[in-house]
Formats: C-alpha cells, sequence, structure tokens
C-alpha cells in the first residue's frame, strides 16, 4: 500500500527565514504529488502539484517543491516566508491505478513569528 | 461560482443518535470523497465514489455510510454515532484522472 511520510510535525521560524519540509512516498509507479495548505480555520487549498515533465514545481505564493525520483521525496521550499505563511502543509499523493483515492501525510504545522 | 459545499458546518451529537452530512459540488466533477481530519493523522479517506450511484469504502469506513444518488451530492451517514466519530469531516471532489481534489470548508462534529 502506498504511504506519505512528513518527517516535522511542527516548525517554527522567524519571517524571511527559509523554509524547506520533506515528504517521502512509497509506491513503485507513476504518481502525481501536490501540496495543499490549510490556513487557521479554512479548507485545505492546492498549494503546487506534480504529474510531469519539470521536477522543480512552482505553487501559488512564492512557493516551490522539487520531485527527485530516486529519493521518492517531493520536498516544498520557500525562500522567505511571511507570517501569513502560518498554516498547515499537507504532502500528499496519488499513484497510478488509484488516481480516484489521494493519499495525504500526516501534515506539518508552521508557526511563523512576526 | 460556490465550488463544494458541505451542511452543517457544526453538529453536536449523543452516542447512538444518527446524522448525515450533505456534500454538493456545482463544479460537474465525476469523483466525491468523505475525508475525516484528526490532529496529528492527517486526512483520512472514508468513501469515496467514481460517479452517480456508485459508491466504495476508503482507508476507515467502518461506521459510515454514503450514498450518491445525484452527481453533484454526496451523503454521509453515521447511524449510531460514537464518541470516536468526532472529528472534521472534509467533502472533495475532483475531475477523472487526476486526484486535484478542490474541497469543501468541513464540518465539525462532536459526539458526546
Amino acid at each position: 500500500a502506498q504511504s506519505v511520510s512528513q518527517h516535522n510535525h511542527h516548525v517554527i521560524l522567524s519571517e524571511a527565514a527559509s523554509l524547506e519540509l520533506g515528504c517521502n512516498y512509497s509506491y513503485g509507479g507513476t504518481v502525481n504529488l501536490f501540496w495543499y495548505v490549510q490556513y487557521p480555520g479554512q479548507h485545505l487549498q492546492l498549494l503546487l502539484k506534480y504529474f510531469s515533465g519539470d521536477p522543480l514545481v512552482k505553487g501559488i505564493k512564492g512557493f516551490e517543491a522539487e520531485f527527485i525520483k530516486s529519493k521518492f521525496s517531493f520536498n516544498l521550499r520557500k525562500p522567505s516566508v511571511q507570517w501569513s505563511d502560518t498554516a498547515e502543509y499537507f504532502c500528499a499523493v496519488n499513484g497510478q491505478g488509484s488516481w480516484g483515492k489521494l493519499q495525504f501525510g500526516s501534515g506539518t504545522q508552521v508557526v511563523v513569528t512576526p | 461560482n460556490a465550488g463544494v459545499t458541505q451542511t452543517p458546518k457544526f453538529r453536536v451529537l449523543k452516542t447512538g443518535q444518527s446524522m448525515t452530512l450533505l456534500c454538493a459540488q456545482d463544479m460537474n466533477h465525476e469523483y466525491m470523497y468523505w475525508y475525516r481530519q484528526d490532529p496529528g493523522m492527517g486526512l483520512r479517506l472514508i468513501h469515496y465514489s467514481v460517479g452517480e450511484g456508485t459508491t466504495a469504502k476508503g482507508e476507515v469506513p467502518d461506521g459510515y455510510n454514503v450514498s450518491r444518488l445525484k452527481k453533484q451530492n454526496f451523503l454521509l451517514g453515521l447511524e449510531s454515532a460514537a464518541p470516536s466519530q468526532t472529528s472534521v469531516y472534509f467533502c472533495a471532489s475532483s475531475r477523472v484522472g487526476t486526484g486535484e481534489l478542490f474541497f469543501g470548508e468541513g464540518s465539525r462534529l462532536t459526539v458526546l
């Protein structure tokens, strides 16, 4: 069965610091990869996605993620965070043959202090 | 464009009571899902549907039933609520073959 691991459960950093959140998945076939964000009190929103092509994908609000197939990783990065980036971030994966079932990681709570 | 709408947004139940959560989407998506979100566990798939009249079990289906009588609606039912079903429930929908989900705002359910 496929699984998704997010290594950091809580991250606290100051404004202007750089952010990197780790995500590893276990699935042997073709995958689609996603990062979703949940701002306090809101529903999940898509941050960025990777289906194929350039392994470095850019999303909204200055976020980017790099797909490294050999490492089964899809890490999320932002060079300089803002207080408004305080949120919970979820990595998600689905695989060929199960496109209808998205497997989520346990989430990383990010707190950005002014 | 409303997207995905869930009702109710908040509900408190006593153990053993029943209730139904309604999800409606106006994007003509084929796929619909019900997830539950619990602290430290991410989102776990309860049931999903790949089309009108079809449903399937997800990761944590026990204690829940679903129905998809109309393409735009996906109902989640709890026949006999238990405290372990206290959670935030999210409905989502997607087009065929993408896995890119569009979420509703969530329904917070407390079972006493």
